[in-house]
C-alpha cells in the first residue's frame, strides 16, 4: 500500500492527451515540498521528468506537464507518442514519516 | 558527462549482509545529497535512504522498513556512496538504486540522476 495513490493503467491513441493522478494528504503532496513525476521506460532507470509540481528538466519535451491542488497532483501528456508507454511515478516528501514517498505507479499503455 | 555506476549486488542468503556501491562521475560529488531507491520484482519503487552532504552534517536518514539493518555513507574523496545491508531478508530482493539530489539539497527533494541499479537477490 503506497502512501501516494495512483491509477494502475491508462491509455490512449495516438496524439490524445492523457492525464495521471497522484493522491495524497496533508503530510505529502499538501505541504510545499512539491510533487514530482518520473518516467521508467520498461528495463530502464527512472528518469525525472517534472520536479517541483511543474517544473522541466532541460530535455524533457513540454508535452508534459504538471500541476497540484491540494492534496492531489496531476501529470499531463499531450500529443501522445509510441515512445511515451512506460510506467509513471508521482514522488513527494511526507513530513510524518521523515521520508520521501512514491505512489506506486501508473502504466501507460499508447492504443 | 553526469553519471552513477552501482556494483556490489548478487545472491545472498537470508541473514547475511552486503554492501553495495555507488561511483559518482562528471560532478563534485561533496556537493551533493544521495539516496537509495530500490525496486523488488515487478513492484513500484521504494525510497529506503538519504544521506546529507558534509556541510549539512553528512547525517543518513532510514526509511521504517530497513532503519536498524541498512546503513548509508559517502566517501567524498572517492566520489562514493556506500549502502551496508545487514540481517538481509528476501523482502529485501530488488534492483537497487542510487540517486542524486538537486545541488545542496535534502531528503526533501527529488531526484534528478540515477544509477542504472544493481540486483541483490536474498535466497537460500
Amino acid at each position: 500500500q503506497s502512501v501516494l495513490t495512483q491509477p494502475p493503467s491508462v491509455s490512449g491513441a495516438p496524439g490524445q492527451r492523457v492525464t495521471i493522478s497522484c493522491t495524497g494528504s496533508n503530510s505529502n503532496i499538501g505541504t510545499n515540498y512539491g510533487i514530482h513525476w518520473y518516467q521508467q521506460l520498461p528495463g530502464t532507470a527512472p528518469k525525472l521528468l517534472i520536479y517541483g509540481n511543474n517544473n522541466r528538466p532541460s530535455g524533457v519535451p513540454d508535452r508534459f506537464s504538471g500541476s497540484q491542488s491540494g492534496t492531489s497532483a496531476s501529470l499531463a501528456i499531450t500529443g501522445l507518442q509510441a515512445e511515451d508507454e512506460a510506467h509513471y511515478y508521482c514522488q513527494s516528501y511526507d513530513s510524518s514519516l521523515s521520508g520521501s514517498v512514491f505512489g506506486g505507479g501508473t502504466k501507460l499503455t499508447v492504443l | 558527462e553526469v553519471q552513477l555506476v552501482e556494483s556490489g549486488g548478487g545472491l545472498v542468503q537470508p541473514g547475511r549482509s552486503l554492501r553495495l556501491s555507488c561511483r559518482a562521475s562528471g560532478f563534485t560529488f561533496g556537493d551533493y545529497a544521495m539516496s537509495w531507491v530500490r525496486q523488488a520484482p515487478g513492484k513500484g519503487l521504494e525510497w529506503i535512504g538519504f544521506i546529507r552532504i558534509k556541510a549539512y552534517g553528512g547525517t543518513p536518514e532510514y526509511a521504517a522498513s530497513v532503519k536498524g539493518r541498512f546503513i548509508i555513507s559517502r566517501d567524498d574523496s572517492k566520489s562514493i556512496a556506500y549502502l551496508q545491508m545487514n540481517s538481509l531478508k528476501t523482502e529485501d530482493t530488488a534492483v537497487y538504486y542510487c540517486s542524486r539530489h538537486p545541488l545542496y539539497g535534502d531528503v526533501s527533494n527529488w531526484f534528478d540522476t540515477w544509477g542504472q541499479g544493481t540486483l541483490v537477490t536474498v535466497s537460500s
